[in-house]
């Protein structure tokens, strides 16, 4: 079974810091997925990794395959930026329909 | 932009009632997903459905539970017998069949409370 651990489980920093997010796994994965969840409850997917690395705007997301862990960093943090981050994998050779095994997030609160 | 939407947005119900939650996904998506968040809780996988039929459901969904797309648009979850351990957020998602790869898009999700 595929456990997602995510680290810190709460985060709370500064306007204007770098902020990094952890995420590992325990089993092979076709594809991992950020997501970004406010306190209303909704559900914005931010990256989908199955390698390397990617960016949008002030996020980077990265993926090591061989290590099991990914990383998403936030530049110039804004309190804007507030919300949970969740890690998923999707297991499977990387059909369509797989559903996606869920981290337990990180609270992130930047303070103006 | 495309969007997932589900409704109702808020539904309150009795123990033992049955409960249709409703999603309409992005129109040209043909993977379809329910998760389910309890309350303080992470996100949880309940099943995904493709060519009108589940391919894969997780250890939740149980008989009590049931997926349908009506028709060319809808995509519903539907709990028979309601009991209060199923209150939660349920998200509905979709993508896309392009890339096998694809960015699952979530809907705003319904709260439902058993009481």
């Amino acid at each position: 079974k595929n456990e997602v651990e995510q680290s810190p489980q709460n985060l709370t920093a500064q306007e204007g810091e770098f902020i990094t997010i952890n995420c590992s796994y325990s089993v092979g994965i076709s594809a991992l997925h950020w997501l970004q969840q406010h306190p209303g409850g909704g559900i914005v997917s931010l990256f989908m990794l199955s390698s390397g690395k990617k960016k949008h705007g002030r996020l980077i997301a990265t993926i090591n395959i061989q290590e099991k862990h990914s990383s998403l960093h936030i530049t110039a943090s804004h309190p804007r930026d507030s919300a949970v981050y969740i890690c998923a994998v999707r297991l499977g050779p990387g059909g369509g329909a797989d559903g996606l095994t869920f981290g337990k997030g990180t609270h992130l609160i930047i303070q103006p | 932009e495309p969007e997932v939407t589900q409704t109702p947005s808020h539904q309150v119900t009795q123990m033992g009632q049955e409960v249709i939650l409703r999603c309409v996904p992005i129109s040209n998506h043909l993977y379809f997903y329910w998760y389910r968040q309890i309350l303080g809780q992470k996100v949880e996988f309940l099943v995904s459905f493709y060519n009108n039929e589940i391919s894969e459901k997780s250890e939740i969904f149980d008989d009590q539970f049931s997926v349908e797309r009506p028709d060319g648009s809808n995509f519903t979850l539907k709990i028979r017998s309601t009991k209060l351990e199923d209150s939660a957020m349920y998200f509905c998602a979709s993508s896309d069949e392009v890339a096998s790869l694809d960015t699952q898009y979530f809907g705003p999700g319904t709260r439902l409370t058993v009481l």
